[in-house]
């Protein structure tokens, strides 16, 4: 187990609702990372948190935003979701370098399905 | 040309079997290189980072070939609990960092 914790573990919701995952970071690792990975894909980037801020994004659209908080746990938040969004949602942390050169460690995800 | 590119599989490879895939990188700015493994219906894990000097761990050899812009994964001696997905991992940094994924080659080892 790598320490790093997921909620909700399964999620359904609807066309237009918005969601908000969360995340526990591994001790001492105060970098997090989300991806979106879809069935038979890789994982995808869709942003990393630093110290509270954000620190690289991927190519997804501003409806995806998140937060990281002070004990370095972090959310993120999709709005107006679309089917599309039907994913495992992945939630990495990494130690305290701040950069994307330092292994991952991941979560178990939290699998949406959207209706 | 797609990022990082890794032939889907499967590769189905009988037990006590050796077993290569390669990831081709599009980017030559690209840093960090990494192989994670996946299994069904869970999260990934770090199998080993790749160096420049090429690594092993065990029945796991890594190589980085900056030059053509690919890196391989071998496994010699395969188990039945080889059986995964394997995803090559790039790190590059232009304006951003951004970390990218490849799509990942399914393993089957067979008895």
């Amino acid at each position: 187990e790598t320490g790093v914790t997921q909620s909700p573990t399964h999620l359904i919701k609807t066309r237009g609702q918005q969601v908000t995952l969360r995340c526990s970071s591994q001790s001492g690792h105060n970098t997090v990372s989300w991806y979106q990975q879809a069935l038979g894909q890789g994982p995808q980037f869709i942003f990393q948190y630093y110290r509270e801020e954000e620190n690289g994004r991927g190519n997804f659209p501003p409806r995806f935003s998140g937060l990281q908080f002070p004990n370095y746990s972090s959310e993120l938040n999709v709005n107006a979701l679309e089917l599309d969004d039907s994913a495992l949602y992945l939630c990495a942390s990494s130690p305290s370098t701040g950069g994307m050169k330092e292994t991952q460690y991941f979560g178990p995800g939290t699998r949406l399905l959207v209706l | 040309r797609k990022e990082v590119e890794q032939d889907p599989g499967p590769f189905n490879v009988p037990e006590g079997a050796t077993v290569a895939f390669n990831c081709t990188y599009s980017n030559s700015a690209s840093q960090s290189f990494f192989w994670y493994r996946q299994d069904c219906r869970k999260e990934p894990k770090l199998l080993m980072s790749v160096y420049s000097s090429g690594n092993e761990d065990g029945r796991f050899t890594a190589q980085l070939n900056r030059a053509s812009q690919y890196i391989s994964l071998l496994i010699r001696d395969s188990k039945l609990s080889d059986s995964a997905t394997y995803l090559c991992v790039v790190n590059y940094r232009n304006r951003d960092d951004k970390i990218i994924f490849g799509k990942g080659t399914r393993l089957h080892i067979l008895p």
